[in-house]
């Protein structure tokens, strides 16, 4: 049984580009939610996706926005980055839009993203 | 909406040493409380959480934590800490109508000393 996978590892972008982070959810899972973490902070909730759809949003705006594929992986996408969007971002997988109360929630180790 | 307080960000102990971490927190409604460790370079993983009834909650690798609805605390407690349990713990609560948005506190750094 593969756990939670997130690529890359480490980013660095330049503020106002793009960014996309990946995340592959554990075999069985079939719902993926981001988190971010900053620095000295605890994980705060972007959004979660179940069968491919946003089911809840945390207060992040617009241009934080996701994707989930027909083999439950996932995409988080932020558009114009800012400096404060540098932080470890989090990907966890789940059954059936479970949160984060499940001893089933499973979380990957992160993507730390740098914005100089 | 609810929030919750780590006092300590940097706990250290002496192994085989007892040891507490604070969490208060506060919810105009009833809550459910978590705890969740983040060994370096991975994940949260939970701990234990308290949805109802027995105010003692035991969890994996040792460790409980008790739930004072007067002093609103759910402290995490270990009678005897060892070298692997050196990493971050943090402690969340949910409202009980939504499992999904869980706020986390800013987290506890246990390290255990040798």
């Amino acid at each position: 049984e593969t756990g939670v996978t997130q690529s890359p590892t480490h980013l660095i972008k330049t503020r106002g580009q793009q960014v996309t982070l990946r995340c592959s959810s554990q075999s069985g899972h079939n719902t993926v939610s981001w988190y971010q973490q900053a620095l000295g902070q605890g994980p705060q909730f972007i959004f979660q996706y179940y069968r491919e759809e946003e089911n809840g949003r945390g207060n992040f705006p617009p241009r934080f926005s996701g994707l989930q594929f027909p083999n439950y992986s996932s995409e988080l996408n932020v558009n114009a980055l800012e400096l404060d969007d540098s932080a470890l971002y989090l990907c966890a997988s789940s059954l059936d839009g479970r949160g984060p109360s499940s001893y089933g929630y499973t979380f990957g180790s992160g993507t730390r993203l740098t914005v100089v | 909406a609810q929030s919750v307080t780590q006092l300590d960000s940097q706990v250290p102990v002496f192994e085989e040493a007892p040891v507490e971490l604070r969490c208060n927190y506060s919810s105009s409604v009833s809550v459910y409380l978590f705890w969740y460790v983040q060994y370096p370079n991975q994940g949260l993983q939970l701990l234990l959480k308290y949805l109802s009834g027995s105010t003692l909650v035991k969890g994996i690798n040792g460790f409980e934590a008790e739930f004072n609805k007067s002093q609103t605390s759910f402290h995490l407690r270990k009678p005897s800490v060892h070298i692997r349990d050196t990493a971050e713990y943090f402690c969340a609560v949910s409202d009980s109508g939504g499992y999904q948005k869980v706020t986390f506190g800013t987290g506890t750094k246990l390290q255990v000393i040798p």
